[in-house]
């Protein structure tokens, strides 16, 4: 059972606008978020991260947003460039050093 | 240099062969992963090392073993390969709360 799940397979945007990627988890326990970026024939890069404490964290063009009462977290990326074009997996950790993740979001910027 | 390599990078392999996959790092960390990555289902845990002697099963470890060598080093073993373990293969390193991992392993098995 799946308990990190990220129910769109892909997004696409145009360059120069901004990207929404969601992510919803089920365990409570989960204290710890983190977003990671993959490109083919790569493996996944961190990208940023929060903890439960928070409701927001922001580095340069990504934002992560996380509503602890709705179990839901989501990324933002803006402006989005040719770039970001890659599969972005939202992953969670209940501070066991394990991370559960999701199927992964591909986007694809258009120019 | 890659701060964490994987051995090899591509493989196919036949039913009921025993396979290797070996990782290796640079960043001095003691927790390692092995995970799976599947069309649809994101990435699996296999089994994870907090340290040389600590070795834990993840939630799909059967059919595969583990071993760490040292430190830098963490293999996965595939006893007996069947098709349905055709996948990408990722190792990681760990450190505060966040994952660092290798360009994976596609593994084939016919």
């Amino acid at each position: 059972d799946q308990q990190v799940k990220q129910n769109s397979p892909s997004l696409s945007v145009q360059e120069g606008r901004i990207s929404i990627l969601n992510c919803d988890y089920t365990n409570s326990m989960f204290d710890y978020f983190l977003w990671y970026k993959k490109y083919p024939a790569e493996g996944p890069t961190f990208l940023i991260s929060i903890s439960s404490i928070k409701d927001k964290n922001e580095d340069g063009r990504f934002t992560v947003f996380l509503n602890k009462s709705a179990k839901h977290l989501s990324l933002h990326i803006v402006p989005s460039q040719p770039g970001d074009s890659a599969v972005y997996f939202c992953a969670a950790s209940a501070g066991d050093y394990k991370l559960s993740f999701g199927a992964g979001t591909t986007v694809t910027v258009r120019a | 240099d890659a701060d964490v390599t994987q051995t090899p990078r591509n493989r196919i392999t036949k039913t009921g062969k025993r396979i290797m996959l070996e990782c290796s790092q640079t960043k001095g960390h003691d927790r390692m992963y092995w995970y799976r990555q599947d069309p649809g289902l994101g990435l699996r845990l296999i089994y994870y090392s907090f340290d040389v002697k600590d070795i834990n099963k993840g939630e799909i470890s059967d059919g595969y073993s583990v071993s760490r060598q040292a430190q830098a080093k963490f293999s996965l073993s595939l006893e007996s390969a069947i098709p349905n373990q055709t996948a990408l293969y990722f190792c990681a390193t760990e450190i505060y709360n966040t994952q660092y991992f290798g360009p994976g392993t596609r593994l084939t098995v016919l």
